[in-house]
């Protein structure tokens, strides 16, 4: 066990509607990433925040946010969604801002299913 | 696009051989190089990383050899066991970096 809960496990919904994944990290973690993992793309990195503040993006769409809240919670939020944003969810958590620093621990992931 | 290109995609390895994975990054300023294990509905958990500094690591049965003129590093899984049976991804980040860049990851799957 990570230390790093995500919910919900698993969700479908239908095109054009919107969702929100949810991400408490490690006790202590500061930092929360997360990154979007889909068959034929490997992990990819969306967006950082460090202590309630963003600090990098990455191939984030826009219609995609997130933020992180006072309690360091994080939540990602999908909206108009189509068929393509079908993928895992992963939400991570580390200690340090910095990603050379240490180690991510990884949730078990959110999988998204659009229909 | 990928920052790091990882080979082979899948691989299929009997029990007792040696699985091999090859990383090839171009970005100079990277210099953290861990190795992430996933198993089937897990998320990725770290295996063993590496800086520049040093050629080689090894822990137990799994091994990083870095190649810093070539921009290459790889996982030496010796002595492969079903219980190694996952997706391995490697990644890279700087000291400018906030985030971890992964590899496409690679199915490894060990026959008894």
């Amino acid at each position: 066990d990570s230390g790093v809960t995500q919910t919900p496990k698993h969700l479908i919904t239908a095109t054009g509607q919107r969702v929100t994944l949810r991400c408490s990290p490690r006790s202590g973690d500061l930092s929360v990433y997360w990154y979007q993992q889909s068959l034929d793309q490997g992990l990819q990195f969306l967006i950082q925040y460090y202590n309630g503040e963003e600090r990098a993006k990455g191939n984030i769409l826009e219609r995609f946010s997130a933020q992180q809240f006072p309690d360091l919670h994080s939540e990602l939020n999908l909206s108009s969604l189509e068929l393509g944003d079908s993928a895992l969810y992963f939400c991570a958590s580390s200690a340090s801002s910095w990603g050379n620093t240490g180690e991510l621990f990884f949730g078990e992931g959110s999988r998204l299913t659009v229909l | 696009q990928q920052q790091v290109k990882q080979s082979p995609q899948s691989l299929i390895v009997q029990k007792g051989g040696i699985s091999i994975i090859n990383c090839a990054y171009e970005n100079t300023a990277f210099d953290y190089f861990p190795w992430y294990q996933q198993f089937p509905g897990k998320g990725p958990a770290l295996l063993i990383a590496i800086r520049p500094d040093v050629s080689e690591k090894k822990e137990g049965r799994f091994t990083i050899s870095f190649n810093k003129s070539a921009k290459q590093f790889s996982l030496h899984i010796m002595d492969s066991q079903p219980g190694d049976s996952a997706t391995y991804f490697c990644a890279a980040s700087s000291s400018n970096d906030y985030k971890l860049s992964f590899g496409a990851g690679t199915t490894v799957t060990v026959r008894a």
